[in-house]
């Protein structure tokens, strides 16, 4: 079935640094790929997302490639700050049809703190 | 933001006791989705909604039960509740998930714990 693998956390960065978290993925077919934060008490919220292979989604300073040959779509922002502290979740929806249809798989998610 | 109330925000209840989640929506997407968050696990589906009366398990369903009467609310029933079911519960909905990109935009979240 399909499956998405995060880095294991947490981060830990000082203000201004360059941020990587990584995701891969395991799915049949060409999914899409998103990716979802939660600051501390709130429900999830989309960051950016791609619907196929070289897409580069990209928000609030945050950017992520669809790399299908290497089935990762790794979050990056070159210049964290203190408000970017939050659980960062990679997901995939496989496109509709069979039982998958509509369902959203998700990563184990990365806690990032930012220290000033 | 999307329109999604979840109600209550927190409950503590006990073994053995029905406890109803409620979503809520005003954004008159047609799929709803109710999920569970754990420490490891990130979110795993538990059932999911495609239309009024219209249903179907994710992959956690044991123990739950959902329904749909009107397309603004989704139900979640925990029938007798164990303490293996403490959680964080989201609902997410989303306008149409066909093509495959199916953004979803979730609720506040409730947090349930089960003594």
């Amino acid at each position: 079935g399909d499956s998405v693998t995060q880095m294991e956390g947490p981060v830990t960065l000082s203000e201004e640094a360059f941020l990587t978290i990584n995701c891969t993925y395991t799915a049949t077919g060409y999914p899409s790929l998103f990716w979802y934060v939660q600051y501390p008490g709130e429900g999830l919220q989309l960051l950016l997302k791609a619907t196929k292979a070289d897409d580069k989604g990209s928000n609030k300073g945050f950017e992520a490639t669809y790399r299908k040959e290497t089935t990762s779509f790794h979050l990056e922002k070159g210049s964290v700050q203190v408000s970017d502290s939050a659980v960062y979740f990679c997901a995939l929806s496989a496109k509709a049809g069979g039982t998958s249809y509509g369902k959203l798989t998700f990563g184990q998610g990365t806690i990032l703190t930012v220290h000033p | 933001d999307a329109g999604i109330t979840q109600s209550p925000r927190h409950k503590v209840t006990e073994t053995g006791t029905p406890v109803t989640l409620r979503c809520h929506q005003t954004e008159n997407h047609r799929y709803m989705y109710w999920y569970r968050q754990d420490p490891g696990h990130g979110l795993r589906l538990i059932h999911y909604s495609y239309g009024v009366k219209d249903t179907d398990k994710g992959e956690v369903s044991d123990g739950y039960s959902v329904s749909r009467s009107k397309t603004e609310d989704f139900l979640l029933t925990l029938e007798s509740a164990t303490s293996s079911q403490t959680s964080v519960y989201f609902c997410a909905i989303s306008e149409n998930p066909a093509g495959g990109l199916n953004e979803q935009f979730f609720g506040p979240g409730t947090r349930l714990t089960v003594l």
